[in-house]
């Protein structure tokens, strides 16, 4: 079965870094992968996706990248900010298998100390 | 524009009562909906999904049933709960499978 890891469950950094965080999985390479950022108590929202065929894709401080060479996804934060403060996930899609579903990491916290 | 909307927010269920969370979508037509539950120290899992009314998916085999009665509600529900089943249940929809999915605020249960 696909497994889905992101590099750690907690990150902390300084203000005004950038955020790298690791996405990898296991087996078939996924149609597209997605991040989404989840405040506590609250449901994730989406932030970019990126496809199989797509190297990189940015958007504002966010830039995502996809090797499936490596299996593996980076989310980068750029001049983080307390605020990003967050929990991020990875979501996978895979073609067959669970027939287009996302597929969740577990997510890893990041801390921005001002 | 599109919202999602989930109820209740919080809840607190003794083992063996019945259970019904519902969801209900505003400003699209036919989306494909989701329920998907988090446990502590876990990530998201895919309970049921949903690509039309009364056409239902199970991912995983569990004490839970899913209904979809109109084309823009979704109903988490179960006979008897178990202690297993606390958690943070999410609804969410999209317009196709595999794009970007929008989730609802989350229902949290505890099951005592």
């Amino acid at each position: 079965s696909q497994k889905i890891e992101q590099n750690s469950e907690a990150l902390n950094i300084q203000e005004g870094k950038t955020a790298t965080l690791t996405c990898n999985y296991t087996n078939y390479s996924p149609a597209y992968l997605q991040w989404y950022r989840q405040d506590p108590g609250r449901g994730p929202v989406f932030l970019l996706l990126i496809r199989e065929n797509e190297k990189e894709k940015r958007k504002e401080r966010l830039k995502v990248t996809f090797d499936t060479t490596l299996k593996q996804s980076l989310f980068h934060i750029t001049a983080s900010q307390p605020a990003d403060s967050a929990t991020y996930l990875c979501a996978l899609v895979f073609y067959g298998g669970s027939q287009g579903n996302l597929i969740f990491g577990k997510g890893t916290k990041l801390s921005v100390k001002p | 524009s599109q919202t999602i909307h989930q109820w209740p927010a919080t809840l607190v269920q003794p083992v063996g009562s019945p259970l019904s969370l519902e969801c209900t979508v505003e400003g699209t037509s036919n989306p494909n909906l989701y329920w998907y539950r988090q446990a502590a120290g876990r990530g998201l899992q895919l309970l049921f999904y949903s690509v039309g009314i009364g056409q239902i998916s199970s991912e995983v085999p569990q004490n839970l049933s899913a209904s979809r009665p109109q084309d823009r509600q979704f109903i988490l529900s179960s006979k008897k709960l178990l202690l297993s089943d606390s958690g943070f249940y999410l609804c969410a929809w999209s317009f196709h499978r595999g794009t970007e999915a929008f989730f609802g605020q989350g229902t949290r249960l505890t099951v005592v």
